[in-house]
C-alpha cells in the first residue's frame, strides 16, 4: 500500500515548455486534489476532483489544467510554463463522504518544479 | 470568505519547554479543523482533527489542540518539545467536498 505517489519528484523547465505531473493513489479514494506551496503562502488549492471524470477549480487555477480519466490517477498539466509557476506541488486524496463530509486528506511527497 | 490565520511565522522553543501554536479561523458554519505537520522536504502529516464533541482533541506525537468557538481559535499545544518536533505546522479548515483552506504556517525551531 503505497498511499499517494507523485511523479516526478523534481523537474526543471524553461519558460513556455509544457509538462504533466502525475498523482496516483491506491486507497480507492474518490476525492483528489492538487495544491501548490510557496514560501510564506501555505498551501493553495489549484484544482480538485470529486470522482472519475470530474474536475473543479480551486483557489489558484489559472495556467493549469487537470484530468481524472481513471479513479486512481489525477494529472496536473502546465501548457506553457511561467517562472511564477515555480513551486512545490502536492497531491492529496480522501475518501468519499458526500458533499457535506470533511474527511482528512492524505498527501503525497511533493514535486519540486523550477521554471527558468 | 473562510480563512485561517496563524499569527506567528516563526517560533523558537527550548527543548523540554512547552509549546503553543496559535490558529484563528473565520468560518460561517461549524468548522472542521485540522493541524498538519511538515518536516523539511516532506509531505504533510495529519497531527489531529476536530469535527465535533469534546473540544480538547488528542493527536499523535503527544500533541493536543483545544477548540474555542467563542475565540474562533484552535491552538495546538505540547507539554514538552523534543528536537524532532522542529518542522512547519499548518492549521486548516475543511470546506465542501473536503477541500482545505490552510493557514500560512508556523515554523517551529527547537533550541538545545
Amino acid at each position: 500500500n503505497a498511499g499517494v505517489t507523485q511523479t516526478p519528484k523534481f523537474r526543471v523547465l524553461k519558460t513556455g515548455q509544457s509538462m504533466t505531473l502525475l498523482c496516483a493513489q491506491d486507497m480507492n479514494h474518490e476525492y483528489m486534489y492538487w495544491y501548490r506551496q510557496d514560501p510564506g503562502m501555505g498551501l493553495r488549492l489549484i484544482h480538485y476532483s470529486v470522482g472519475e471524470g470530474t474536475t473543479a477549480k480551486g483557489e489558484v487555477p489559472d495556467g493549469y489544467n487537470v484530468s481524472r480519466l481513471k479513479k486512481q490517477n489525477f494529472l496536473l498539466g502546465l501548457e506553457s510554463a511561467a517562472p511564477s509557476q515555480t513551486s512545490v506541488y502536492f497531491c492529496a486524496s480522501t475518501e468519499w463522504g458526500g458533499k457535506s463530509s470533511y474527511n482528512e486528506q492524505f498527501f503525497g511527497p511533493g514535486t519540486r518544479l523550477t521554471v527558468l | 470568505a473562510q480563512s485561517v490565520t496563524q499569527p506567528d511565522i516563526h517560533i523558537t522553543v527550548s527543548e523540554g519547554a512547552s509549546l503553543e501554536l496559535r490558529c484563528n479561523y473565520s468560518y460561517g458554519a461549524t468548522p472542521y479543523l485540522f493541524w498538519y505537520v511538515q518536516s523539511p522536504g516532506q509531505g504533510l502529516q495529519l497531527l489531529l482533527k476536530y469535527f465535533s464533541g469534546d473540544t480538547l482533541v488528542q493527536g499523535i506525537k503527544g500533541f493536543e489542540a483545544e477548540f474555542k468557538r467563542s475565540q474562533s481559535s484552535f491552538n495546538l499545544r505540547k507539554p514538552s518539545v523534543h528536537w524532532s518536533d522542529a518542522a512547519e505546522y499548518f492549521c486548516a479548515v475543511a470546506r465542501r467536498y473536503s477541500t482545505l483552506t490552510f493557514g500560512k504556517g508556523t515554523m517551529l525551531l527547537v533550541s538545545p
